[in-house]
């Protein structure tokens, strides 16, 4: 169990750049989740993924906003046309389907866009 | 829909004293409760979760919540504090049903020596 990691750690970007985030979920695990967690606040759900179809989307998650699961393994979360209030750490967790499942969080990837 | 409301959001006390960090949620279904920390620089970390049976659930690093549900609460405790539990901490509830948690604002526990 290497864990939930995300790649990159820290991106620094310019508005209305875009930029893609990956996360690598552990290796079993078929769900996927990303959340947004801006300072001072708690991490907000944007959507989750059981193996490679999307199953839930937040109303947050606006048209410059899209996640991927394509082989049920990894995930990319893409944002088109960055603005300053996407700025914030995105979070990426996985778990299993069973009744008593938890979620394993990755580190994050803090998103700086100037 | 639901809602978590963390009532105290910066908890100051001294090393070895005890400490209660409140929680409240708000749900039309059944839920599970959680309650998570996150050190600086680092990502969540489940300190216990409360599923089902007993309403006392004991964690990691001497934690302990207990689930009250005609109150809708789950107060996160531990008898004797360290340095070492300084971070943010965050409550969690999920539908029994769904996939997603919904998160508290987080209590910020600063262990003065």
């Amino acid at each position: 169990d290497t864990g939930v990691s995300q790649d990159p750690r820290h991106k620094i970007t310019k508005r209305g750049q875009n930029v893609t985030f990956r996360c690598d979920p552990i290796s079993e695990h078929n769900r996927l989740y990303w959340y947004r967690q801006t300072l001072g606040q708690g991490p907000e759900f944007l959507t989750y993924f059981q193996n490679e179809a999307q199953l839930e989307k937040s109303r947050l998650l606006s048209d410059r906003f899209s996640a991927e699961r394509p082989k049920g393994s990894f995930s990319t979360l893409e944002i088109q046309r960055t603005e300053q209030g996407d700025s914030a750490m995105y979070l990426c967790a996985s778990s299993t389907t069973g009744t008593n499942e938890r979620q394993y969080f990755g580190p994050g990837t803090r998103l700086t866009v100037t | 829909a639901q809602s978590v409301t963390q009532l105290d959001s910066q908890v100051p006390v001294f090393e070895e004293a005890p400490v209660e960090l409140r929680c409240n949620y708000s749900s039309s279904v059944s839920v599970y409760l959680f309650w998570y920390v996150q050190y600086p620089n680092q990502g969540l970390q489940l300190l216990l979760k409360y599923l089902s049976g007993s309403t006392l659930v004991k964690g990691i690093n001497g934690f302990e919540a207990e689930f009250n549900k005609s109150q809708t609460s789950f107060h996160l405790r531990k008898p004797s504090v360290h340095i070492s539990d300084t971070a943010e901490y965050f409550c969690a509830v999920r539908n029994t049903n769904a996939g997603k948690s919904t998160f508290g604002d987080g209590t910020t526990l600063t262990v003065k020596p």
